[in-house]
């Protein structure tokens, strides 16, 4: 079945850099944008940026621009999310969710972030 | 960048009854835009795509509609199950980006 499966939840001292992994299964892995999209305790949903497996091109959030770097390893159907010079405010689940575009290039239709991976847990604390 | 502002931040209403959420767009996204549900502890739900489309398996009690700066998601006769916190979220092509709104919480 269709799934994105995350690593684990880590702990993380304030400065620190954090990596996490999506890793993708049961669909075409290059034809579907992989984003993250983290969630601060008792906070909304936040978009962070997201990487295109068919150009290898990724686009990042301005508030993280400079932070943030999204990768992916095309034989690994895996996308990676890593965010460096950590503080208090980055504790949050971190999620990769999928998305892609139907229909002609004159009439594109959103699909939405259709599937989401479980979650990971960054605590950041001294 | 695309500002989305959901009203009413919380909305409190009895089952049965019918719910309207609005997110409102600073500039048009045509109809980039969804909907998710989210209850505490779970995985965001894709409800809505392309502003107007239930996503696969979504109750017909769910409905979308708008296009370029204004955007409702209706729930008809609420269920108590439907309790939970509702993001609407924009998404551009080119060049990509996303943003969400920050959400309105549905008390049943």
């Amino acid at each position: 079945q269709v799934q994105l499966v995350q690593s684990g939840a880590a702990v993380e001292k304030p400065g620190a850099s954090v990596k996490v992994s999506c890793e993708a299964s049961g669909y075409t892995f290059n034809i579907y944008y992989v984003h993250w999209v983290r969630q601060a305790p008792g906070h909304g949903l936040e978009w962070m940026g997201m990487f295109d497996p068919s150009y290898r091109t990724t686009a990042y959030a301005p508030k993280f621009q400079g932070r943030l770097t999204v990768t992916g390893d095309m034989s690994a159907t895996t996308v990676y999310m890593e965010l460096s010079g950590l503080t208090s405010e980055d504790t949050a689940v971190y999620y990769c969710s999928r998305d892609i575009f139907g229909g002609d290039p004159e009439n594109y239709r959103y699909n939405g972030l259709d599937v989401w991976g479980q979650g990971t847990a960054v605590t950041v604390s001294s | 960048e695309v500002v989305l502002t959901q009203s009413p931040a919380t909305l409190s209403l009895s089952a049965g009854e019918r719910a309207t959420l609005s997110c409102r767009a600073s500039q048009s996204v045509g109809t980039y835009l969804a909907w998710y549900q989210q209850k505490p502890g779970q995985v965001p739900r894709l409800l809505i795509n392309d502003a107007s489309r239930r996503a696969t398996g979504i109750p017909a009690r769910f409905s979308g509609s708008g296009s370029g700066t204004g955007f409702t998601l209706t729930i008809s006769s609420l269920q108590p199950e439907d309790s939970a916190t509702y993001f609407c979220q924009w998404r551009s092509h080119w060049p990509p980006m996303s943003s969400f709104g920050r959400g309105t919480k549905l008390e049943i």
